[in-house]
Protein backbone atom coordinates (compact mmCIF):
# COMPACT_ATOMS: atom_id res chain seq x y z
CA UNK A 1 0.00 0.00 0.00
CA UNK A 2 0.98 3.74 0.01
CA UNK A 3 3.52 5.16 2.28
CA UNK A 4 4.83 8.11 3.42
CA UNK A 5 8.14 9.24 4.43
CA UNK A 6 9.01 12.54 6.48
CA UNK A 7 12.83 14.00 7.22
CA UNK A 8 13.71 15.12 9.16
CA UNK A 9 11.64 14.10 12.78
CA UNK A 10 13.12 16.73 14.55
CA UNK A 11 14.54 19.58 13.57
CA UNK A 12 15.74 22.75 15.32
CA UNK A 13 16.13 26.34 13.90
CA UNK A 14 17.19 30.00 15.06
CA UNK A 15 14.60 32.78 14.83
CA UNK A 16 14.54 34.07 11.21
CA UNK A 17 15.63 31.15 9.58
CA UNK A 18 14.43 29.02 7.26
CA UNK A 19 13.28 24.98 7.43
CA UNK A 20 12.21 22.62 4.95
CA UNK A 21 11.16 19.49 5.42
CA UNK A 22 10.70 16.84 3.10
CA UNK A 23 8.37 13.69 1.71
CA UNK A 24 8.23 10.55 -0.28
CA UNK A 25 5.50 8.93 -1.02
CA UNK A 26 5.30 5.53 -2.83
CA UNK A 27 2.09 5.64 -4.80
CA UNK A 28 2.39 7.18 -8.07
CA UNK A 29 -1.03 7.92 -8.50
CA UNK A 30 -1.65 10.37 -5.95
CA UNK A 31 -2.89 13.04 -7.09
CA UNK A 32 -3.10 15.20 -3.58
CA UNK A 33 -0.24 16.68 -0.87
CA UNK A 34 -1.62 18.63 2.65
CA UNK A 35 0.40 19.61 5.33
CA UNK A 36 -0.92 19.73 8.58
CA UNK A 37 0.55 21.89 11.51
CA UNK A 38 -0.54 20.51 15.34
CA UNK A 39 0.78 22.60 17.65
CA UNK A 40 1.37 21.46 21.57
CA UNK A 41 -1.98 20.01 22.91
CA UNK A 42 -4.00 20.48 19.74
CA UNK A 43 -5.67 19.40 17.09
CA UNK A 44 -3.79 19.21 13.42
CA UNK A 45 -4.76 22.02 11.13
CA UNK A 46 -4.27 22.46 7.56
CA UNK A 47 -2.17 25.23 7.08
CA UNK A 48 -1.14 24.42 3.05
CA UNK A 49 -1.92 22.00 0.39
CA UNK A 50 -1.14 21.36 -3.83
CA UNK A 51 -2.37 19.34 -6.43
CA UNK A 52 -0.52 16.99 -8.77
CA UNK A 53 -0.94 19.54 -11.65
CA UNK A 54 0.86 22.32 -9.92
CA UNK A 55 4.69 21.98 -8.73
CA UNK A 56 4.34 24.90 -6.83
CA UNK A 57 2.31 27.04 -4.16
CA UNK A 58 3.13 29.97 -1.69
CA UNK A 59 1.47 31.37 1.05
CA UNK A 60 3.12 34.39 2.61
CA UNK A 61 5.83 32.44 4.31
CA UNK A 62 5.38 28.93 3.94
CA UNK A 63 5.11 27.10 0.24
CA UNK A 64 5.31 23.83 -0.52
CA UNK A 65 6.95 21.96 -3.40
CA UNK A 66 6.29 19.00 -5.42
CA UNK A 67 8.27 17.19 -7.56
CA UNK A 68 5.89 14.34 -9.02
CA UNK A 69 8.89 12.36 -11.03
CA UNK A 70 10.68 11.68 -8.12
CA UNK A 71 7.39 11.29 -5.76
CA UNK A 72 8.56 13.77 -3.32
CA UNK A 73 6.97 16.93 -1.81
CA UNK A 74 8.66 19.45 0.52
CA UNK A 75 7.66 22.45 3.02
CA UNK A 76 9.73 25.45 2.80
CA UNK A 77 8.90 28.14 6.07
CA UNK A 78 10.88 31.30 5.59
CA UNK A 79 11.87 33.58 8.17
CA UNK A 80 10.52 31.61 10.97
CA UNK A 81 8.88 32.78 14.03
CA UNK A 82 8.63 31.02 17.84
CA UNK A 83 5.14 30.66 16.89
CA UNK A 84 6.19 27.97 13.75
CA UNK A 85 7.07 25.96 16.86
CA UNK A 86 4.83 22.59 16.34
CA UNK A 87 4.73 19.05 14.53
CA UNK A 88 4.21 19.28 11.13
CA UNK A 89 2.70 16.14 8.84
CA UNK A 90 2.66 15.80 5.74
CA UNK A 91 0.25 13.83 4.03
CA UNK A 92 -0.42 11.74 0.39
CA UNK A 93 -3.97 10.43 -1.29
CA UNK A 94 -4.48 7.10 -1.61
CA UNK A 95 -6.54 4.62 -4.12
CA UNK A 96 -6.27 6.87 -7.08
CA UNK A 97 -6.91 10.22 -4.72
CA UNK A 98 -10.59 10.36 -2.90
CA UNK A 99 -11.20 8.15 -0.11
CA UNK A 100 -8.03 8.65 2.11
CA UNK A 101 -4.56 10.34 3.06
CA UNK A 102 -1.98 8.37 4.12
CA UNK A 103 0.42 10.56 6.82
CA UNK A 104 3.93 10.99 7.98
CA UNK A 105 5.51 10.47 11.05
CA UNK A 106 5.53 13.78 11.38
CA UNK A 107 8.89 16.68 12.05
CA UNK A 108 8.89 18.45 15.42
CA UNK A 109 10.18 22.04 14.92
CA UNK A 110 11.49 23.80 17.35
CA UNK A 111 12.37 27.53 16.55
CA UNK A 112 14.74 29.28 19.50
CA UNK A 113 13.91 33.04 19.67
CA UNK B 1 -19.23 28.18 15.12
CA UNK B 2 -18.48 25.38 12.53
CA UNK B 3 -16.70 22.53 14.36
CA UNK B 4 -16.06 19.00 15.43
CA UNK B 5 -16.77 17.78 18.96
CA UNK B 6 -15.92 14.51 20.25
CA UNK B 7 -16.74 13.31 24.14
CA UNK B 8 -14.89 12.16 26.15
CA UNK B 9 -11.95 14.09 26.03
CA UNK B 10 -9.71 11.74 28.10
CA UNK B 11 -11.01 8.20 29.23
CA UNK B 12 -9.16 5.71 31.56
CA UNK B 13 -10.25 2.41 31.33
CA UNK B 14 -9.63 -1.33 32.01
CA UNK B 15 -9.61 -4.17 29.41
CA UNK B 16 -12.35 -5.90 27.65
CA UNK B 17 -14.73 -2.99 28.81
CA UNK B 18 -16.60 -1.81 25.62
CA UNK B 19 -16.45 1.98 25.21
CA UNK B 20 -17.69 4.45 22.53
CA UNK B 21 -16.03 7.68 21.69
CA UNK B 22 -18.61 9.70 19.89
CA UNK B 23 -18.07 12.72 17.13
CA UNK B 24 -20.01 14.96 15.88
CA UNK B 25 -19.77 17.82 12.73
CA UNK B 26 -22.09 20.68 12.53
CA UNK B 27 -20.81 21.63 8.89
CA UNK B 28 -23.01 19.10 7.04
CA UNK B 29 -19.98 17.30 5.74
CA UNK B 30 -20.03 14.20 4.00
CA UNK B 31 -16.59 12.55 4.94
CA UNK B 32 -15.78 11.64 8.21
CA UNK B 33 -13.02 9.43 9.85
CA UNK B 34 -11.29 8.09 12.79
CA UNK B 35 -7.38 8.22 12.86
CA UNK B 36 -5.02 7.21 16.00
CA UNK B 37 -2.04 9.10 17.13
CA UNK B 38 1.39 7.49 18.20
CA UNK B 39 4.64 8.33 18.96
CA UNK B 40 6.52 8.05 15.73
CA UNK B 41 3.74 6.92 13.82
CA UNK B 42 2.09 9.93 12.51
CA UNK B 43 -1.91 10.00 12.36
CA UNK B 44 -2.72 6.45 10.78
CA UNK B 45 -6.90 5.97 9.84
CA UNK B 46 -9.27 3.61 11.47
CA UNK B 47 -12.63 4.06 9.49
CA UNK B 48 -13.90 6.60 6.95
CA UNK B 49 -17.23 7.22 5.62
CA UNK B 50 -18.10 8.53 2.57
CA UNK B 51 -21.71 9.38 3.69
CA UNK B 52 -24.71 7.88 5.79
CA UNK B 53 -24.91 3.99 5.98
CA UNK B 54 -21.63 3.95 3.71
CA UNK B 55 -17.96 2.92 5.99
CA UNK B 56 -14.75 1.13 4.61
CA UNK B 57 -11.88 0.16 6.57
CA UNK B 58 -8.60 2.49 6.81
CA UNK B 59 -4.99 1.17 7.51
CA UNK B 60 -5.37 -0.18 10.87
CA UNK B 61 -8.90 -1.26 11.45
CA UNK B 62 -8.38 -4.62 13.90
CA UNK B 63 -10.11 -4.34 17.17
CA UNK B 64 -12.65 -1.03 16.16
CA UNK B 65 -16.07 -0.51 14.80
CA UNK B 66 -17.89 2.59 13.78
CA UNK B 67 -21.54 3.12 12.02
CA UNK B 68 -22.83 6.17 10.32
CA UNK B 69 -26.36 6.42 11.03
CA UNK B 70 -26.98 9.83 10.94
CA UNK B 71 -24.73 12.39 8.87
CA UNK B 72 -23.55 14.29 11.78
CA UNK B 73 -22.22 11.66 14.02
CA UNK B 74 -19.59 8.80 13.69
CA UNK B 75 -19.09 7.16 16.27
CA UNK B 76 -15.88 4.74 17.38
CA UNK B 77 -16.79 1.57 19.29
CA UNK B 78 -14.02 -0.47 20.89
CA UNK B 79 -15.80 -3.97 21.56
CA UNK B 80 -12.80 -5.19 23.51
CA UNK B 81 -10.61 -3.02 24.16
CA UNK B 82 -6.74 -3.82 24.44
CA UNK B 83 -3.49 -2.00 26.41
CA UNK B 84 -2.45 -1.82 22.68
CA UNK B 85 -5.29 1.01 21.94
CA UNK B 86 -3.86 3.08 24.14
CA UNK B 87 -3.59 6.11 22.20
CA UNK B 88 -4.68 9.34 20.89
CA UNK B 89 -7.71 9.66 18.67
CA UNK B 90 -8.93 12.30 16.55
CA UNK B 91 -12.22 12.56 14.56
CA UNK B 92 -12.22 14.38 11.46
CA UNK B 93 -14.78 15.60 8.81
CA UNK B 94 -14.06 16.83 5.40
CA UNK B 95 -17.33 17.94 2.59
CA UNK B 96 -16.71 15.49 0.14
CA UNK B 97 -13.68 12.90 0.20
CA UNK B 98 -10.35 12.20 1.56
CA UNK B 99 -8.67 15.01 -0.10
CA UNK B 100 -10.96 17.92 1.03
CA UNK B 101 -9.65 19.80 4.42
CA UNK B 102 -9.99 17.42 6.82
CA UNK B 103 -11.34 19.53 9.91
CA UNK B 104 -10.13 17.83 12.93
CA UNK B 105 -11.87 17.05 16.75
CA UNK B 106 -9.93 18.03 19.82
CA UNK B 107 -8.86 15.11 20.13
CA UNK B 108 -9.73 11.73 22.79
CA UNK B 109 -6.94 10.33 24.34
CA UNK B 110 -7.54 6.51 25.82
CA UNK B 111 -5.59 4.89 28.33
CA UNK B 112 -6.18 0.91 28.41
CA UNK B 113 -5.33 -0.82 31.84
Amino acid sequence: GENVEQHPSTLSVQEGDSAVIKCTYSDSASNYFPWYKQELGKRPQLIIDIRSNVGEKKDQRIAVTLNKTAKHFSLHITETQPEDSAVYFCAASSRGGYNKLIFGAGTRLAVHP
Amino acid sequence: EAQVTQNPRYLITVTGKKLTVTCSQNMNHEYMSWYRQDPGLGLRQIYYSMNVEVTDKGDVPEGYKVSRKEKRNFPLILESPSPNQTSLYFCASSVGTGTDTQYFGPGTRLTVL
